[in-house]
């Protein structure tokens, strides 16, 4: 059971635009705390995409946009490509029980 | 050029030790706290700890506290984890991450190593 809850899977057609959810609580996303998302492809380790709620690294495109709302925070991506066929995961940290950096469960994106 | 360079996979039998390293190049290893994200065979990210090499201040998820030890040796930029009795249950694969700074409050992990997968079984 994950701190932050995001859907195990969502799928987009190329061209598409597709949103993943992440739902915290009042000791991390909801305490003010910012989110980063990170994009696994397969066989990979994670790389870093989104960082402090909105902000995008060197390299990535802007097709992949993030948000954060209250206790929720979103990832978007527009212009679905095949090469975003991934899993995507975010952190946040977390005020409580001293656990401190804390993911999502992950969501799997398929583009059809 | 920031790089994190994992040691290789390993196959260990239940009851021996382990010892697996990452070595940061690139940046001032002294500066930034390198953590330990373990994932199980088709599972999340899970934060296991953290450990700034300038001083040695080692923080440790509450679910890993006890079950290993984490430690750093500055003089060659090296990170380590380790373990002193491995269970079937610690096979997965271990990213080392590096926090970045960004001037916010959640720092994220902006650089990971290749991973290193440790296999434990009979």
């Amino acid at each position: 059971q994950s701190v932050l809850t995001q859907p195990p899977s969502v799928s987009g057609a190329p061209g598409q635009r597709v949103t993943i959810s992440c739902t915290g609580s009042s000791s991390n996303i909801g305490a003010g705390y910012d989110v980063h998302w990170y994009q696994q492809l397969p066989g990979t380790a994670p790389k870093l995409l989104i960082y402090g709620n909105s902000n995008r690294p060197s390299g990535v495109p802007d097709r992949f946009s993030g948000s954060k709302s209250g206790t929720s925070a979103s990832l978007a991506i527009t212009g679905l490509q095949a090469e975003d066929e991934a899993d995507y995961y975010c952190q946040s940290y977390d005020s409580s029980l001293s656990e401190f950096w804390v993911f999502g469960g992950g969501t799997k994106l398929t583009v059809l | 050029e920031v790089q994190l360079v994992q040691s290789g996979a390993e196959v260990k039998k239940p009851g021996e030790s382990l010892k697996i390293s990452c070595k940061g190049s690139g940046y001032s290893f002294t500066s930034y706290w390198i953590g330990w994200v373990r994932q199980m065979p088709g599972k999340g990210l899970e934060w296991m700890g953290i450990i700034y090499p300038g001083d040695s201040d080692t923080r440790y998820s509450p679910s890993f506290q006890g079950q290993v030890t984490i430690s750093a040796d500055k003089s060659i930029s090296t990170a380590y984890l380790q373990w002193s009795s491995l269970k079937a249950s610690d096979t997965a694969m271990y990213y080392c991450v590096r926090q970045g700074g960004y001037g916010g409050n959640s720092f994220p992990f902006d650089y990971w190593g290749q991973g290193t997968l440790v296999t434990v079984s009979s």
